[in-house]
């Protein structure tokens, strides 16, 4: 079936510093992928979204790029920031019942 | 605008009670779920629905139970309670489009549940 392996965390960063978090997928058919980020005590909020191969998704200075030939969407960020700081989720949506499968979540700490 | 609403935020049972927790949205989505976030640990589905009277089981569904009567409500039911059962539950929401166009979940706040 359908599924979403990230990097574990957590991830600790200096401020300014490069970020990236792995993400890759296995999936029958053409999916979407996401990144979904929770900030402390709240629901996840989309942060950005790729819907077909070679797609680049940003958002607030996170990128990520749609890679079929290696199932892959990794997110990047050039100069992070202590607000940056929370639990970074990856996420595919399938073709036919728009069902959303999950990663198991990387959590920034992002120190200044 | 309101988004998804979820209540209670926080609730403490007994082995054996029951309860249901909220949910409604007011985006008119057709499509909700249930998750559940287990500590250190990723979103697993509970429970979803396409539209009203209709619900279809998810990766985790035993325990639990839903029902869609409305477009806007989807409630989710815990009949008998065990402490397997203690987590942090998120309702989410979507529209209805398939590719090349499918759509984001929007996500309720979630109710921390623990049973003890």
């Amino acid at each position: 079936g359908d599924s979403v392996t990230q990097m574990e965390g957590p991830v600790t960063l200096s401020e300014e510093a490069f970020l990236t978090i792995n993400c890759t997928y296995t999936a029958t058919g053409y999916p979407s992928l996401f990144w979904y980020v929770q900030y402390p005590g709240e629901g996840l909020q989309l942060l950005l979204k790729a819907t077909k191969a070679d797609d680049k998704g940003s958002n607030k200075g996170f990128e990520a790029t749609y890679r079929k030939e290696t199932t892959s969407f990794h997110l990047e960020k050039g100069s992070v920031q202590v607000s940056d700081s929370a639990v970074y989720f990856c996420a595919l949506s399938d073709y036919n019942f728009n069902k959303f499968y999950f990663g198991s979540g990387t959590k920034l700490n992002v120190k200044p | 605008n309101a988004g998804v609403t979820q209540t209670p935020k926080f609730r403490i049972l007994k082995i054996g009670q029951s309860m249901t927790l909220q949910c409604a949205q007011d985006m008119n989505h057709n499509y909700m779920y249930w998750y559940r976030q287990d500590p250190g640990m990723g979103l697993k589905l509970i429970y979803y629905s396409v539209g009203a009277g209709i619900t279809d089981k998810g990766e985790v569904p035993n325990g639990y139970n839903v029902s869609r009567s409305t477009t806007e409500y989807f409630p989710l039911r815990l009949e008998l309670a065990a402490p397997s059962q203690t987590s942090v539950y998120f309702c989410a929401s979507s529209l209805t489009h398939r590719q090349p166009n499918n759509s984001p979940l929007h996500f309720g706040n979630g109710t921390r549940l623990t049973v003890t």
